[in-house]
């Protein structure tokens, strides 16, 4: 079974520009998460997707960010116009819903974005 | 609201010694705790979780975690130490079923031969 994958694995871009990340979580995951971290510090959460809804979305920094989830499989981040401050780790995590049991978050190896 | 420390950035242990990783937590309500390792390039892959079953919790590759509500802690424990322990180590919390994780700042591992 794949795992989560992200793409890409890297981004350098500079300030003002556009950046699309993109989340292919597990087959079957209705759950997906979007998190970040910056610069060595602890992973914040970004938003919840359940399918294709966003079912929380407290995290995101401000109206630069946009995510979708079209048609409840993959997900795509935009950051546009991208600031210095955007820079970090972007990681993507999917889970399952089953029987009510908390499950584990399954995660990306993330995209590492620069903001120059 | 919650929240979660990890006490100590960088641990640094002998190959066979003792890990003790320490996390302590806060949480208005009763919580779900998870430990993820994350090895260079790859994706946080769980450790172990608590999820109001069992406080003292094994996990994959010999690692165990007891939950201390007197406490709030999550202490994350090996008893002897191998080269490929060496990582970074984030530990969660989460208070309803597939909710977001609230996460530390990460504790790298460094194991010394």
């Amino acid at each position: 079974e794949a795992g989560v994958t992200q793409f890409p694995s890297h981004s350098v871009i500079e300030k003002g520009q556009t950046v699309t990340l993109r989340c292919d979580p597990i087959s079957g995951h209705d759950n997906l998460y979007w998190y970040r971290r910056v610069m060595g510090k602890e992973i914040k959460f970004l938003l919840h997707f359940v399918k294709e809804s966003k079912q929380d979305e407290s995290g995101m920094p401000n109206n630069r960010f946009l995510a979708e989830r079209t048609g409840g499989t993959y997900s795509t981040l935009k950051v546009q116009p991208a600031e210095l401050e955007d820079s970090g780790v972007y990681f993507c995590a999917s889970s399952q819903v089953s029987g009510g049991v908390q499950n584990e978050q399954f995660f990306g190896p993330g995209t590492r974005l620069t903001v120059l | 609201a919650q929240s979660v420390t990890q006490l100590g950035s960088h641990v640094s242990v002998s190959e066979g010694a003792l890990v003790l990783l320490r996390c302590n937590y806060s949480s208005s309500v009763p919580p779900y705790l998870f430990w993820y390792v994350q090895y260079p390039n790859q994706g946080l892959q769980l450790l172990l979780k608590y999820t109001s079953a069992a406080t003292l919790v094994k996990g994959i590759n010999g690692f165990e975690a007891e939950f201390k509500k007197s406490e709030t802690s999550f202490h994350l424990t090996k008893p002897s130490a191998h080269m490929s322990d060496a990582a970074e180590y984030f530990c969660a919390v989460s208070v309803y079923n597939f909710n977001k994780f609230y996460f530390g700042s990460g504790t790298k591992l460094n194991v010394k031969p």
